[in-house]
């Protein structure tokens, strides 16, 4: 399968503790990105990297979130001190970027997250 | 800022019926582009189409269809004789264009519209 992978699928936890989510993302692509989706609502932007370099994060990436790759292949994405209102589906997506072409971006299957 | 509105939260047609999402968008940029992501109940987003802003050309592929109309800031989804299997959430999404690269390219997305197809 050569298409973006996340890792865990599910993920339970209790408000307070700490879970690390990994993205593999298209072998060759050199963006990934993360977003973040709550029921009943579109994806969100939460931050991007090109190859290793993390270039942007949204508003909405609190401090208790950090994310890394740091090969410039997969990566991971951290939330410390987890609450209640984290619980949402956490999807990674890759795409390829070069020069002035522009590709997709193609998403994994997502981590649900719930804080109890 | 960029915003992108799909009015219609849940649609149900009866199977072979034709179906229309709407979807509108809202951006600053004079070149952008355009998305629909189709989001089955596994969860996974499947990449549907992508619009450059400068090509208005309708598209057609299989049973979907597209319509862009840059003077209402529309791009709509036409499927025509739906399928159960078409049943799912599909949004609609929007980008900057960027240049030569830079820019973040990141996607703007809508509520969202849950299609139900009644067999």
């Amino acid at each position: 399968d050569t298409g973006v992978s996340q890792d865990p699928r599910h993920k339970i936890t209790k408000r307070g503790q700490n879970v690390t989510f990994r993205c593999d993302p298209i072998s060759e692509h050199n963006r990934l990105y993360w977003y973040r989706q709550t029921l009943g609502q579109g994806p969100e932007f939460l931050t991007y990297f090109q190859n290793e370099a993390q270039l942007e994060k949204s508003r909405l990436l609190s401090d208790r979130f950090s994310a890394e790759r740091p090969k410039g292949s997969f990566s991971t994405l951290e939330i410390q001190r987890t609450e209640q209102g984290d619980s949402a589906m956490y999807l990674c997506a890759s795409s390829l970027i070069s020069g002035s072409s522009y590709n997709e971006q193609f998403f994994g299957p997502g981590t649900r997250l719930t804080v109890l | 800022a960029q915003k992108v509105t799909q009015a219609q939260t849940e649609i149900s047609v009866v199977e072979k019926e034709d179906v229309t999402l709407d979807c509108v968008y809202e951006t600053r940029d004079t070149t952008y582009y355009l998305f629909w992501y189709k989001q089955p109940p596994s969860g996974e987003l499947v990449f549907l189409i992508r619009r450059n802003s400068f090509d208005e050309q309708n598209e057609i592929s299989g049973r979907y269809s597209w319509n862009f109309q840059k003077s209402t800031s529309s791009f709509n989804f036409t499927i025509t004789a739906s399928q159960v299997v078409d049943s799912a959430v599909y949004f609609c999404a929007l980008s900057e264009a960027g240049y030569s690269g830079a820019g973040s390219y990141q996607l703007t997305f809508g509520k969202g519209t849950k299609l139900s197809v009644i067999p």
